[in-house]
């Protein structure tokens, strides 16, 4: 295991289309978390799963967004209805337990056009 | 007010100088820091991982923290034009779910 994994690295859409992005997190690690970072900017926190179970949301992640972590393993971020303000880096990460180092993937760039 | 600053830059240095990045933060609670190096369209690396106050070293790298003051500091000796990125601090506590991050630095090392 190399790290984590994000799928796909780019993405063009059209405004009003929907996204599914895909992150796999480090063999093992229980945390997962979604960011979203816009340039220059540092990453803004979207959501946190710890297994299965999304324990927290940021009050960024209106209701077109939606993530999921089925079975405790990868997770998935779908941003339904597009908009350009979506445009941005979407970063995951992942880390073995409660203060531990969390490790991001190489994230997924999403253009709204 | 944020509740972790960092200075913007961009940071501009020749090459084999003593780099120092800052944040400074508001909450006391936050006990855990860390230093990230991202890469221009590439996600933050992971280069430093800090429990409470003081030093830790890793080769050309120092974190330094300081409780008291709630300031945080990366220094990087002799460095090098591939040490140019954008460095984020940032933070958590032992109850929190997410990191907190500064906006990050740009640093430019000039051969």
């Amino acid at each position: 295991d190399t790290g984590v994994s994000q799928d796909p690295r780019h993405k063009i859409t059209k405004r009003g289309q929907n996204v599914t992005f895909r992150c796999d997190p480090i063999s093992e690690h229980n945390r997962l978390y979604w960011y979203r970072q816009t340039l220059g900017q540092g990453p803004e926190f979207l959501t946190y799963f710890q297994n299965e179970a999304q324990l927290e949301k940021s009050r960024l992640l209106s209701d077109r967004f939606s993530a999921e972590r089925p079975k405790g393993s990868f997770s998935t971020l779908e941003i339904q209805r597009t908009e350009q303000g979506d445009s941005a880096m979407y970063l995951c990460a992942s880390s073995a337990d409660r203060n531990t180092e969390a490790f991001f993937g190489q994230g997924t760039r999403l253009t709204v056009v | 007010q944020k509740e972790v600053e960092q200075d913007p830059g961009p940071l501009s240095v020749p090459e084999g100088a003593i780099v120092s990045l800052n944040c400074t933060y508001s909450n006391s609670a936050f006990q855990y820091f860390m230093w990230y190096r991202q890469y221009s369209r590439k996600g933050p690396e992971l280069l430093m991982y800090t429990y409470s106050s003081g030093n830790k070293e890793d080769g050309r790298f120092t974190a330094q923290v300081d409780k008291s003051s709630k300031y945080i500091s990366l220094f990087i000796r002799d460095s090098q034009p591939s040490d140019s990125a954008t460095y984020l601090c940032a933070m958590w506590y032992s109850s929190a779910s997410k990191i907190i991050f500064g906006s990050g630095t740009r640093l430019s090392i000039r051969p």
